[in-house]
């Protein structure tokens, strides 16, 4: 069945523009999650979406960061007045259930702040 | 704070041995745990998975070792082939909250 899928793939912006990067979870997932990986890093975690519950955002690493689910499905995360140091992949995953359950990522987004 | 840490960043195998990738974590509530591969440019893939109340769980070529005691983790792949070249991830739950804890990873070169 389809996996999970994020668009675009790649991002080009300039320093101060804001973007989005969309992620499409595996249907019936009702739980997304998005993580950041610089180069040569480990997932940095960023926010959190549990069906209805109010989003966990103690990831997110400053108020220029926010994230979307609608219909608890389709997720948006934006980054406001983008800066060279937001330049990473942005991994998003969904998992059927909370954090005791398997997550399957989606093949990234790579943000370049230039 | 939470760590999930790698003994090896780096490892390099022959092709047709057997692989073993190690990881700490330090958060002794974390009752479940992930291994995940990361080839160039995609998504981390799972790879097999164990819960707590488990010591050993065996998938297709893969053997995940969990030890409670000193709180490792470990992932065995047996017979490694070219395939299995990647980044390997270790990530546990932490059961605080809904984070999952990844190491930095440890990248796996097979030798033909």
């Amino acid at each position: 069945g389809a996996g999970v899928s994020q668009s675009p793939s790649n991002k080009v912006t300039e320093k101060g523009k804001d973007v989005e990067l969309r992620c499409d979870p595996i249907s019936g997932h009702t739980a997304l999650y998005w993580y950041r990986q610089s180069l040569g890093q480990g997932l940095e975690f960023l926010i959190y979406f549990q069906g209805n519950s109010a989003p966990d955002k103690s990831g997110l690493p400053s108020d220029r960061f926010s994230a979307e689910r609608t219909g608890g499905s389709v997720s948006t995360l934006t980054i406001q007045r983008t800066q060279q140091e937001d330049s990473a992949v942005y991994l998003c995953a969904s998992s059927l259930g909370p954090n005791t359950d398997t997550q399957y990522f989606g093949p990234g987004t790579r943000l370049t702040v230039l | 704070g939470e760590s999930v840490g790698l003994h090896l960043p780096t490892l390099s195998v022959q092709e047709g041995d057997n692989s073993i990738i190690n990881c700490a974590y330090s958060n002794s509530a974390s009752d479940y745990f992930i291994w995940y591969k990361q080839e160039s440019g995609k998504g981390p893939q799972f790879i097999i998975d164990i819960r707590s109340n488990m010591d050993k769980r065996q998938g297709q070529r893969v053997t995940v070792l969990l030890n409670k005691t000193v709180k490792h983790l470990s992932l065995q792949i047996a017979a490694t082939q070219p395939g299995d070249s990647a980044v390997y991830f270790c990530a546990e739950n932490g059961r605080l909250g809904n984070q999952f804890y990844f190491g930095t990873g440890t990248s796996l070169t097979v030798i033909p």
